[in-house]
């Protein structure tokens, strides 16, 4: 069965950076785009980035160019994402997703159970 | 960067129907799917596509769209059925994706 189980909490300091890891299982890892979200305490879904691990093409939300990175890591069927120069509204639960369909109609059809990322001095 | 719209709340009696919009101007070109979130858990897929469901969701969910708006119709509510419903769609001018603002579904 498709699963993608990511990495456990983490506490950061303002400035710091964080990585998130998810790793996939139960399907062919390079066949399928993973989709990085986020959502802050009662806030809606906020789309952050997505890297296609086939061809490690990636794309990333305006907001967080220049301070998000989304790599993958074939032996391992991983796809890590990284935050940098934290601050407090980076503090939110971050999911990664997995793409499926195609054309005009793809869609996110199994999710990460979420890593919360706290920033506190 | 193309924006999708959502109304904040809605409430629907117990049994009753409701429906949940979506509008922006990717939805001339792209499908809209709908994700249901409850407290603490992860969006979970519901509806796709022209109007296709995931296996274990139920009936009682549909999608449509016209135009630049996008659909999501619950049947029959049920109190299980009360949480945030989101869309979530491509913008063509950017490469990028988007999602609605959500939808906070009150079941009475």
């Amino acid at each position: 069965q498709v699963q993608l189980v990511q990495s456990g909490a983490e506490v950061r300091q303002p400035g710091a950076s964080v990585k998130v890891s998810c790793k996939s299982s139960g399907y062919t890892f390079t066949s399928y785009y993973i989709h990085w979200v986020r959502q802050a305490p009662g806030q809606g879904l906020e789309w952050m980035g997505i890297i296609n691990p086939g061809g490690y093409t990636t794309k990333y939300a305006e907001k967080f160019q220049g301070r998000v990175t989304v790599t993958r890591d074939t032996s391992t069927s991983t796809v890590n994402m990284e935050l940098r120069s934290l601050e407090y509204e980076d503090s939110a639960v971050y999911y990664c997703a997995r793409e499926a369909g195609e054309g005009a109609s793809s869609y996110l059809d199994f999710w990460g159970q979420g890593t919360l990322i706290t920033v506190s001095s | 960067s193309s924006e999708l719209t959502q109304d904040p709340a809605v409430s629907v009696a117990l049994g009753q129907t409701v429906r949940i919009t979506c509008q922006g101007d990717s939805l001339r070109d792209y499908y809209a799917s709908w994700y249901q979130q409850k407290p603490g858990q992860a969006p979970v897929l519901v509806v796709y596509g022209e109007n296709k469901r995931p296996s274990g969701i139920p009936d009682r969910f549909s999608a449509s769209s016209s135009a630049n708006t996008a659909s999501l119709t619950i049947t029959g509510a049920r109190a299980e059925d009360e949480a945030a419903y989101y869309c979530h769609s491509r913008d063509i001018n950017y490469n990028v994706y988007v999602f609605g603002p959500g939808t906070e579904v009150t079941v009475l």
